[in-house]
Parts: structure tokens; sequence; C-alpha cells
């Protein structure tokens, strides 16, 4: 069974720091990676979706990548902001789950001023 | 504005009683979704939809009900045979839902509490 875990479960950094978070999972049969953003109380927004032949994705100050060999993603947040503390979620669609997303419980980043 | 809506916000049920929660979308999406999230856990998939009058099963599907009789609504009920039904429920919808690489949009939540 697809095992998705995050650590570290929360996160505090100065403002300015470029980060890294972390995602691993225990079977290499995926059709994607996705990360998503929650905000308290809300709804979660994708950010990155990495297909399972790609290595990685960028938008703006944020890079994923994808290594399927190790079973890791990472997601790398350049010069970080107070606007981007939240919540992060990482969620793979797996062949061996029927394509569902097996979601992992989230590291909760804090950027302080 | 394209997206979902997920109502009420906040509710609260009473022992012994059944609750809907309710989701509609106008992103012409095929796919449909309900999510289970409890603090410090990952989300936690309930049913699903491909299509209308279609849905299946997913992880935790004991205590709950849907339909999906129009393309833009799928309802949740919390039955009363769910014994812990204190969470924040997300919908979600997708393209197709077939598994392949479709981004996920979800809804703003509803947060059930028990009285």
């Amino acid at each position: 069974k697809q095992e998705v875990t995050q650590i570290p479960a929360a996160l505090s950094v100065p403002e300015g720091e470029n980060l890294v978070l972390n995602c691993s999972f225990t079977d290499s049969a995926i059709y994607n990676l996705q990360w998503f953003r929650q905000d308290p109380g809300k709804g979660l927004t994708s950010l990155l979706l990495i297909q399972s032949s790609q290595r990685e994705q960028t938008s703006g100050r944020l890079n994923a990548s994808l290594d399927k060999s190790s079973g890791r993603s990472t997601l790398y947040i350049a010069a970080s902001q107070p606007g981007d503390s939240a919540t992060y979620l990482c969620a793979l669609g797996s062949y061996n789950q029927g394509g569902k997303l097996i979601f992992g419980q989230g590291t909760e980043l804090s950027v302080k001023p | 504005d394209g997206g979902i809506t997920q109502s009420p916000k906040y509710l609260f049920r009473k022992e012994g009683q059944n609750v809907t929660l309710s989701c509609e979308q106008n992103l012409n999406h095929d796919a449909m979704y309900w999510y289970r999230q409890d603090p410090g856990q990952g989300l936690r998939l309930i049913y699903y939809s491909q299509i209308v009058n279609d849905f299946q099963k997913g992880d935790i599907a004991e205590g709950y009900s849907v339909s999906r009789e129009k393309k833009e609504s799928f309802p949740l009920t919390v039955t009363s045979a769910q014994k812990n039904p204190t969470a924040f429920y997300l919908c979600a919808s997708s393209t197709r839902g077939r598994g392949t690489n479709e981004k996920l949009f979800f809804g703003s939540g509803t947060q059930l509490s028990v009285l």
C-alpha cells in the first residue's frame, strides 16, 4: 500500500531564507505528484503538478522535483516571505491505488518577518 | 467566477441526526470527490464520482452517502451511523478523474462538529 510521509511536520524560518520541504513515498508506480498549499480553515490550492515522466516543475519562486527511484519529492521555496506561511501537502496519483490521490500529512510552514 | 462552492462553512450535528453538505462546481468537470481532513492528518477519500449517476466508495465510506444526479452537484450526507463525524470536509473536482495528469481543484471546506 502506498504511503506518503512529509517531514518535518512543522518548520519555522526567517524571512528571505531559501527552504526545502520533503515528501517521501513507498511505491514508485505513480501517475504524478502534486504539491498543494492550504491556508488555515481553507481548501487546498494546487501549486505544481509533476508527471511521472518529468523530473521537476517550476512556478515563480517554487520548484518541485521528483525522484521516483529514491521515492522522494522536494518543494523548494526561494526567498521566503511571510505570505508563504501555510501548510504544504504533497499527494501522489498511484497506479496501484486506482489512480486515486494519496496525501501526506503536510508540513506547516511559518515564515517570520 | 469559475470554481467550487461548499456550504455551509460550519455545521453542527445532533446525536442521531443526518446532515447534508453541499458541493457545487461550475468548472464543467466530470469528476468530483469528497475528502475528510482530521487535525495533523492527510486527506482521506470518502467517495468519488467520475460521471453523472455513478459514484465509488473511497477509503472511509462507512457512515456516509452521496448522490450525483447532476454534473454540477455532489452532495455528501453524514449519517447517524458515522460515530465520529467531527472533521473538516473538502470537496474537489477534476476534468476526467481517470488518474492521469490532472490538477485537483478544491472548495473552501465545511467544518462539521457534533453538539
